[in-house]
């Protein structure tokens, strides 16, 4: 399979406790953004990577969220301290280039926070 | 910053009937205008997607219309089949040699049900 792929697929946590999402965009890209998409809503956008730079994040994305993406490649989310209301789908999309505007999405990770 | 609102929420259609969606957005700098459909427990997948530089595009029995002067577009659906249900999302943004990083700010989803 070439297009986005996301690891885990599902996650189940304490509240209180660390989790980590990885991203692996479709090969070239450069462009790699995350979105957390609750019950009935639309995907949510929280950050951006333009190779391993992170241009832009949302006010959403508070100070228990830590993304990486260290070689330009994959990409990590973490959450730190989970809280109910973490529980979501993160997906994950990228974009070949500035030129080409398309946003091919993962699966998603399902986090539910217990 | 850009807000997009979507409606309706749902929409009942008979097979070969055909469905219209419709969102508006606030940001005039928008120019890149996308439609996702999302069948329950999957990726949203790209059906669609106009630019500002043009008013209408069609493909097949998808057609996306955009009025940048009302801030709005549609998402139109003929002959519609069952395989057409599903949550369609539109979306807007900054996009190409503009820069703005082409974030996306999605609607709220419609979910079509195309009933036999």
């Amino acid at each position: 399979d070439t297009g986005v792929s996301q690891d885990p697929r599902h996650k189940i946590t304490k509240r209180g406790q660390n989790v980590t999402f990885r991203c692996d965009p479709i090969s070239e890209h450069n462009r790699l953004y995350w979105y957390r998409q609750t019950l009935g809503q639309g995907p949510e956008f929280l950050t951006y990577f333009q190779n391993e730079a992170q241009l832009e994040k949302s006010r959403l994305l508070s100070d228990r969220f830590s993304a990486e993406r260290p070689k330009g490649s994959f990409s990590t989310l973490e959450i730190q301290r989970t809280e109910q209301g973490d529980s979501a789908m993160y997906l994950c999309a990228s974009r070949a280039s500035q030129s080409e505007e398309t946003q091919y999405f993962g699966p998603g990770t399902r986090l539910l926070v217990l | 910053g850009e807000n997009v609102e979507q409606h309706p929420s749902t929409l009942s259609v008979q097979e070969g009937d055909s469905a219209v969606i419709k969102c508006t957005y606030s940001d005039s700098a928008s120019n890149y205008f996308p439609w996702y459909k999302q069948e329950l427990g999957k990726r949203p997948q790209l059906i669609i997607d106009i630019r500002s530089n043009v008013g209408e595009k069609k493909d097949q029995r998808i057609a996306v219309t955009l009025n940048k002067t009302a801030k709005h577009f549609s998402l139109h659906i003929t002959e519609t089949q069952p395989e057409d249900s599903a949550v369609y999302f539109c979306a807007a943004s900054k996009g190409g040699l503009t820069g703005g990083g082409n974030k996306l700010t999605f609607g709220t989803g419609t979910q079509l049900k195309v009933e036999l």
